[in-house]
């Protein structure tokens, strides 16, 4: 299966300053037919993961434009430009190029 | 709006059974691959079964193959999932999980959860 490593393990940051998260998968995500698989959540405290970014770069709906995505091939990166209290959460990226579906170990953020 | 709506978790002794339900609604159901995930208290996310929405291709993660059956109903827009054997690294909060595709197995939307606990 392929390994999701996730970087760093938590971040603590202070409002209005920006996050970045690394994704790296043991295999490429590039798929024959153009498309990365690379896909990030977001999971909020006592809700349901919700969809941030999908293969690789494309922000979901509603999805604030505070966040970014990035990458190809085996890396990836996630930005939050400016963080708000209201990304408190454990952000997460899975690949979907295979199964099974596999997720990284999660980055924890906070607000200092 | 999509709204998938988990029941059936509970607490059940380790050999057990249990099946659980996820109720769609908001999108046509019998167009989308669906899947279910857990989280054991304190970990990550897991997938654990896929189904195509045809219903004809399923799959399942190696740790619950043989013991798990994935199944829908697309005239009653629901997801199941049948546990059987059930063992105490079973306990989890079990999501279904919406494919933005019919036969691919990404995840665009999640469901609440419902609580599984296996134990003596």
């Amino acid at each position: 299966e392929i390994v999701m490593t996730q970087t760093p393990l938590s971040l603590s940051v202070t409002p209005g300053q920006p996050a970045s998260i690394s994704c790296k998968s043991s295999q490429s995500l590039l798929h024959s037919d153009g498309r990365t698989y690379l896909y990030w959540f977001l999971h909020k405290p006592g809700q349901s993961p919700q969809l941030l970014i999908y293969e690789v770069s494309s922000r979901f709906f509603g999805v604030s434009d505070r966040f970014s995505g990035s990458g190809s091939g085996t890396d990836f990166t996630l930005k939050i430009s400016r963080v708000e209290t209201e990304d408190v959460g454990i952000y997460y990226c899975m690949q979907a190029i295979d199964l099974p579906l596999t997720f990284g170990g999660g980055t924890k953020v906070e607000i200092k | 709006e999509v709204q998938l709506l988990d029941s059936g978790g509970g607490l059940v002794q380790p050999g057990g059974s249990l099946r659980l339900s996820c109720a769609a609604s908001g999108f046509i159901f019998p167009n989308y691959a669906m899947s279910w995930v857990r989280q054991a208290p304190g970990k990550g996310l897991e997938w654990v079964s896929g189904l195509s929405g045809s219903g004809g291709s399923t799959y399942y993660a190696d740790s619950v193959k043989g013991r798990f059956t994935i199944s829908r109903d697309n005239s009653k827009n629901t997801l199941y999932l049948q546990m059987n054997s059930l063992r105490a690294e079973d306990t989890a909060l079990y999501y279904c999980a919406k494919s933005p595709v019919a036969e691919g197995f990404a995840v665009d939307y999640w469901g609440q959860g419902t609580l599984v606990t296996v134990s003596s």
